[in-house]
């Protein structure tokens, strides 16, 4: 039973085009996240969303946009698809975000974007 | 602003040896620090997760240490093996759960 789980797995399109990708935990955790793997396989966090609340947006361009339908699911909109928009993308849930401590974050399995 | 350096880059060994991966930050005001594995095309695993009071923690043939005054963390891997090939990460985390990634140390241990 897969505890966080992205769909598509792998991507194709070409510039221009808007897609989605959806992530969903089975966790009951309150906190989601968007990490990008760029081509030199270097992990940034893009977004983070606590009960459906956006916490964090680390400067990402405003075609990505997070949709938070209810505290299980995470999507990520982007529109007018780049060539350097190509990566991985990797969903994450974590019990809580608050302050005065960490929480575990447990990863999907990466959405492949590849634009042509 | 947060900065996470892991050395080696790369690190090929052969089967049996006991080896060490480093992992240095710039910002201590950390909650917690967080080792992964990353399989080639696969998601991260979490290997061991160190609050920032503890100063070490260990999960079978592998023990992570956690020094936050220097800035440190060294992941210890006893006895490797071929299955342990792998991209090893580390990431720090602070404010609003955020994880801050090194750039990864890739593993290749030959049987």
């Amino acid at each position: 039973d897969t505890a966080v789980s992205q769909t598509p797995k792998y991507l194709v399109t070409q510039m221009g085009n808007d897609k989605s990708i959806k992530c969903e935990q089975n966790l009951g955790h309150d906190t989601m996240y968007w990490y990008k793997q760029d081509s030199k396989k270097f992990l940034k966090i893009m977004f983070s969303y606590n009960n459906k609340e956006l916490i964090i947006n680390e400067t990402v361009p405003n075609r990505f946009s997070p949709k938070s339908p209810d505290k299980a699911h995470l999507n990520l909109h982007i529109n007018s698809l780049e060539l350097g928009d190509s990566a991985v993308y990797f969903c994450a849930s974590s019990q809580s975000w608050g302050t005065g401590r960490s929480w575990e974050q447990y990863f999907g399995p990466g959405t492949r974007l590849t634009v042509t | 602003k947060q900065e996470v350096t892991q050395i080696p880059a790369a690190l090929s060994v052969p089967e049996g040896e006991n080896l060490v991966l480093n992992c240095s930050f710039t910002d201590s005001a950390i909650y917690n620090l967080q080792w992964f594995r990353q399989d080639p095309g696969k998601g991260l695993t979490s290997l061991l997760l160190i609050q920032s009071s503890q100063r070490e923690q260990t999960s079978g043939r592998l023990n992570a240490s956690l020094d936050k005054s220097s800035g440190r963390s060294t992941l210890y891997i006893a006895a490797s093996q071929p299955g342990d090939s792998a991209t090893y990460l580390c990431a720090v985390v602070g404010y609003g759960n955020k994880l801050v990634f090194g750039a990864g140390t890739i593993l290749r241990v030959k049987s």
